[in-house]
This record gives structure tokens, C-alpha cells and sequence, in this order.
């Protein structure tokens, strides 16, 4: 595997259900992000971590959890959705974070019924 | 707050026919502006990265350059290939997050054969 991976890529789930996304990053780097992409609507900046320590939280619900077990993995735990959290959920990661470039994973779209 | 604006919003191209995309931006202060392609149902694909005004960058038919109050993707002689959403997105280097990255809408470019 190379680049930035996600799993799963498509994803259909229940106001009641609990489920999680998984992102791999396979570059190196230190820092990794969160990012919810909907129509029409530009990317939305969700969570930032930084060696493995939360260093942005962008005024996301708690119904998203986020967790970093390391510097290579990224998990979005999901609880309790609405109808409206309905998106792609992009995963990025960049050497550092700061003006580093990010680079993407190809995304999990997630559809809440 | 940071804002970043593309247009057009969609912009059809004949094959061959040379063309720009815009993004103004209004930001406390660059440290970078990205520009990154996305497919349909994929992650952002990252182009460049112009980091000071008068700043050029190159890459086959694409060419960025950046002012000190927007950015202009130039494609030259564009192929069907070259269809895609292209995005913009702006660092601060002062206020707020150190580690956000601002998105435009993007632009949807078609290029017809």
C-alpha cells in the first residue's frame, strides 16, 4: 500500500448505529487530519493531529470521536448520526503539521438513512 | 476569517482550447496556497503549492501563479484527461489555527474531444 488508504469506502448506516472509519497513512509523516466534504459545500476542516495529540478540534459534535493509537492510523468513531452528517469523510496527512502539503486518502462516503 | 473564492463555478473547454481558473483569496496572512485536482468519488490530488506573490509553478499543461489577492491555474491545450474539479485552498501564518487549511468550492472543468 502507498499514499493514504481508507476503509472502508463506501458506508450506510442508521441514525442508531456505531460504527468507525479507519485511514492509514503509509508516508512517514506526523500529522493527519480529518476533513468532511458535502455538496456544494467546500471542505471542512474536522480534527487535527499532530504526533498522536489532538491539536484542532473545528467545533465538531461529539457524535464524532476521533483517535490516533499512532502516528500512522486515524479513526472517526460515529454515533448517533443525523440524516445531515451524509458526506464524504476525507482523510489527509502532511509531514508536520503546519504549511505542509496534505496529502489525501480517496475518501469514505458515508450515507446515514 | 480566511475566504476563498474560485470561479467559475464550471467552465466547458473544447480539447485544445486554453483556458484560466481564479482564486481570490482574503487571508490575515499566507504561509501557502495549495491547488489540488479531485475526481468524482475520489480525495484530492495535490498540484502545487505557491508559497510568496509573483511565485510560478509548473507541471504538463498546468501552470499556478499567485498575487498578492488571488491565483490563477492556467491550462494550456487541455485534454479530455484534464477533466476534474480543481480546488484551492489558503494557509494563514497569523491568527486562529496554525494548521487549518481554507477550501474554495472548486471549480468543475470539462473538456470536451
Amino acid at each position: 500500500e502507498t499514499g493514504v488508504t481508507q476503509t472502508p469506502r463506501h458506508l450506510v448506516m442508521g441514525m442508531t448505529n456505531k460504527k468507525s472509519l479507519k485511514c492509514e497513512q503509509h508516508l512517514g509523516h506526523n500529522a493527519m487530519y480529518w476533513y468532511k466534504q458535502s455538496a456544494k459545500k467546500p471542505l471542512e476542516l474536522m480534527f487535527v493531529y499532530s504526533l498522536e495529540e489532538r491539536v484542532e478540534n473545528n467545533s465538531v459534535p461529539s457524535r464524532f470521536s476521533p483517535e490516533c493509537p499512532n502516528s500512522s492510523h486515524l479513526f472517526l468513531h460515529l454515533h448517533t448520526l443525523q440524516p445531515e452528517d451524509s458526506a464524504l469523510y476525507l482523510c489527509a496527512s502532511s509531514q508536520d503539521a503546519g504549511v505542509e502539503t496534505q496529502y489525501f486518502g480517496p475518501g469514505t462516503r458515508l450515507t446515514v438513512l | 476569517e480566511d475566504q476563498v473564492t474560485q470561479s467559475p463555478e464550471a467552465l466547458r473547454l473544447q480539447e485544445g482550447e486554453s483556458s484560466s481558473l481564479n482564486c481570490s483569496y482574503t487571508v490575515s496572512g499566507l504561509r501557502g496556497l495549495f491547488w489540488y485536482r479531485q475526481d468524482p468519488g475520489k480525495g484530492p490530488e495535490f498540484l502545487f503549492t505557491l508559497y510568496s506573490a509573483g511565485e510560478e509553478k509548473e507541471k504538463e499543461r498546468l501552470k499556478a501563479t499567485l498575487t498578492k489577492k488571488e491565483s490563477f491555474l492556467h491550462i494550456t491545450a487541455p485534454k479530455p484527461e484534464d477533466s476534474a474539479t480543481y480546488l484551492c485552498a489558503v494557509q494563514a501564518s497569523s491568527g486562529g489555527s496554525n494548521y487549518k487549511l481554507t477550501f474554495g468550492k472548486g471549480t468543475l472543468l470539462t473538456v470536451n474531444p
